[in-house]
């Protein structure tokens, strides 16, 4: 399975500031996930970025919100902009598996917005 | 109604009890079949994969799926206080997109 690192590992930001997550993996992949867990919820899946291509986003969730690069094969990053505290959550990477829909996700950013 | 759901507990069992979780969900096209476990203030860790119905069986850990009722289960023998933590069930007609059940909370007391 690929090892996953995210920085910042949580972090308490202001209303109506940005906070960039980053999303580091040990071997390259075509495919990485951005979800949000809130507590007691399933996990969302905020966006889908394959290297090279704009981002997919799923419903609800939109670019101007939560912009999202992928520069190369081992990394990616996550901005939640413009942060109200309904953005409080966890926010999880992960990285398809060599099996259909297998994923293998990172530690998970705690985020709280005050 | 969620396409998935599954009971949130918390379920509190003692050291060496057999554990029952269990997802329904309504969607006949769900093919993949997954179990996480997530401890506190980490990621979810994938346990265990199905594809389609049947049993599969790792150490103390089987996973069951019923096409037929949409129902899947995990059954963890021999529970340990380390088995302490959250499981998600996960389902996928494929394609990338995976729905998550809210997870069940377990504590294994010693």
């Amino acid at each position: 399975s690929a090892v996953i690192s995210q920085k910042p590992s949580r972090d308490i930001c202001q209303r109506g500031t940005s906070l960039t997550i980053q999303c580091q993996v040990d071997s390259q992949v075509t495919m990485m996930f951005w979800y949000r867990q809130q507590p007691g919820q399933s996990l969302t899946l905020i966006a889908t970025a394959n290297q090279g291509s704009e981002a997919t986003y799923e419903s609800g969730f939109v670019i101007d919100k939560f912009p999202i690069s992928r520069p190369n094969l081992t990394f990616s990053t996550l901005t939640v902009s413009n942060m109200s505290p309904e953005d409080s959550s966890i926010y999880l990477c992960s990285v398809e598996g060599f099996r259909s829909n297998e994923q293998f996700f990172g530690p998970g950013t705690r985020l709280t917005v005050l | 109604q969620k396409e998935v759901e599954q009971d949130p507990g918390p379920l509190s069992v003692p050291e060496g009890a057999i554990v029952s979780l269990n997802c329904t969900y309504s969607n006949s096209a769900f093919q993949y079949f997954m179990w996480y476990r997530q401890y506190s203030r980490k990621g979810p860790e994938l346990l265990m994969y199905t594809y389609s119905s049947g049993n599969k069986e790792d150490g103390r850990f089987t996973a069951q799926v019923d096409k037929s009722s949409k129902y899947i289960s995990l059954f963890i023998r021999d529970s340990q206080p380390s088995d302490s933590a959250t499981y998600l069930c996960a389902m996928s007609a494929g394609g990338f997109k995976t729905i998550f059940g809210a997870g069940t909370r377990l504590f294994v007391k010693a």
